[in-house]
């Protein structure tokens, strides 16, 4: 019964190949979100989607695409794999409602990527 | 220099002490949270703040809107406190998050 749940918890895989990461949530949230950590282990948003509509989309190289196929899930996909896409990337969710964030973050364990 | 700036990035202590963790933003914001990292990796979240004061049984945060600064206040430290803690802002108008660099926080028994 996870709330936010990843797949892989793990992944390394070559240079060059293209990768899929999995997230679900059971909260009855309305919007995603995508968070990556660095080496250093600083946070910074990539995307999100409130009611699969695109709302956020920072400056993340064209090879990420997001793709929420319902409210439940939001997926990643990498393409052409480079080493410094080694990171953790988090998977966040929340509920907005009409009237802006009613409560706080929930966020899933994370996926360790490993680009060799 | 980051919009959300934590102090101090390392904090060692010894159980039994008060704990304190600054945040100052320099942007707008619609709320502030306290996030906690445990070595484990997972995140979960503390607090969200607008205005003044919160308190969940150890920990309590604090912010002042007009001066653009949080605390995270720990009472009682215990080992298992030890984690990194993260203040977010969530940016004004938006729906995105600005974190902060961390305090790594390690308790001693």
């Amino acid at each position: 019964d996870t709330a936010v749940s990843q797949t892989p918890k793990y992944l390394v895989t070559q240079m060059g190949n293209d990768k899929s990461i999995k997230c679900e949530q059971n909260l009855g949230h309305d919007t995603m979100y995508w968070y990556k950590q660095d080496s250093k282990k600083f946070l910074k948003i990539m995307f999100s989607y409130n009611n699969k509509e695109l709302i956020i989309n920072e400056t993340v190289p064209n090879r990420f695409s997001p793709k929420s196929p319902d409210k439940a899930h939001l997926n990643l996909h990498i393409n052409s794999l480079e080493l410094g896409d080694s990171a953790v990337y988090f998977c966040a969710s929340s509920l907005l409602g009409g009237g802006g964030l009613k409560y706080g973050y929930t966020f899933g364990s994370g996926t360790r990527l490993t680009v060799v | 220099k980051n919009e959300v700036e934590q102090s101090p990035q390392n904090l060692t202590a010894q159980e039994g002490e008060f704990i304190t963790i600054n945040c100052s933003y320099s942007v707008g914001i619609s709320a502030l949270h306290w996030l906690q990292q445990h070595p484990g990796g997972g995140i979960v979240s503390l607090f969200m703040l607008s205005s003044g004061k919160k308190k969940h049984g150890r920990l309590i945060a604090t912010i002042n809107i007009q001066e653009k600064h949080s605390s995270l206040h720990i009472t009682a430290s215990h080992p298992r406190d030890s984690a990194v803690y993260i203040c977010a802002a969530r940016i004004q108008g938006a729906q995105k998050l600005v974190f902060g660099q961390g305090t790594r926080l390690t308790i001693n028994p």
